[in-house]
């Protein structure tokens, strides 16, 4: 069983699109990170989200922490196809581990 | 590039063999992560250290071992290799203890054959 899970598992648009994706978990974490990775690549840290009901922006891409701490979304305004990648949330269960979900892979088409 | 050196980029090797993995964090980062990456379990934090001790633990295998020496460079060592061991295996590093800014090198892709 995941702690972390994200939905969808894939999605492919065409460029111009807006989309949302979703991490979600039945614990409280006491924050949320949203990582981009490309293929041959590292995960590159998004943002971090602490707070509940946290809305945070990043150009095109706005991150929201949920209320109870439980879960977060992530929305792309207009996508482009340099947003192609995997998205992973990540987290901390505990002061002792370091959770991340199995990934949304993103696919933007020209 | 994000400051995280890992070496060997590539690496095969046969089962049962022993392998050390390289990390070198970005300077100023006192913390170092290691993670394993494969396609049906996704990304695993498998162990944490921070000035050269241990501070969390994830899915690290008994066989696997790691230290962070007194010039804060880690090395993950992975002994009696199985199939199943192949994978990416990627370290992170950040200032604080916390991984709220962590960044990732570029990995170790590992095939053990």
């Amino acid at each position: 069983t995941q702690l972390l899970e994200q939905s969808p598992q894939f999605l492919s648009i065409q460029e111009g699109e807006n989309l949302t994706v979703y991490c979600n978990s039945s614990s409280v974490f006491s924050s949320l990170q949203w990582y981009r990775q490309e293929p041959g690549e590292g995960p590159v840290l998004l943002v971090t989200v602490v707070t509940g009901g946290e809305v945070k922006k990043l150009k095109r891409l706005t991150f929201q922490f949920g209320d109870a701490r439980k879960d977060s979304s992530l929305h792309i305004t207009a996508a482009q196809p340099g947003d192609t990648g995997l998205y992973l949330c990540a987290g901390r269960p505990t002061l002792r581990s370091f959770v991340f979900g199995p990934g949304t892979r993103l696919s933007v088409l020209p | 590039d994000s400051g995280v050196t890992q070496t060997p980029k590539h690496l095969i090797t046969a089962t049962g063999q022993r392998v050390t993995l390289r990390c070198s964090p970005r300077s100023g980062d006192l913390s170092v992560y290691w993670y394993q990456q494969s396609l049906d379990q996704g990304l695993q934090f498998l162990i944490q250290y921070y000035n050269g001790e241990e501070r969390a633990k994830g899915n690290i295998l008994e066989r696997f071992s790691a230290q962070q020496f007194p010039d804060l460079h880690s090395e993950l060592n992975l002994s009696s290799l199985e199939l199943g061991d192949s994978a990416l295996y990627f370290c992170a590093s950040s200032v604080e203890g916390q991984g709220f800014k962590a960044f990732f090198g570029q990995g170790t892709r590992l095939t053990v054959v």
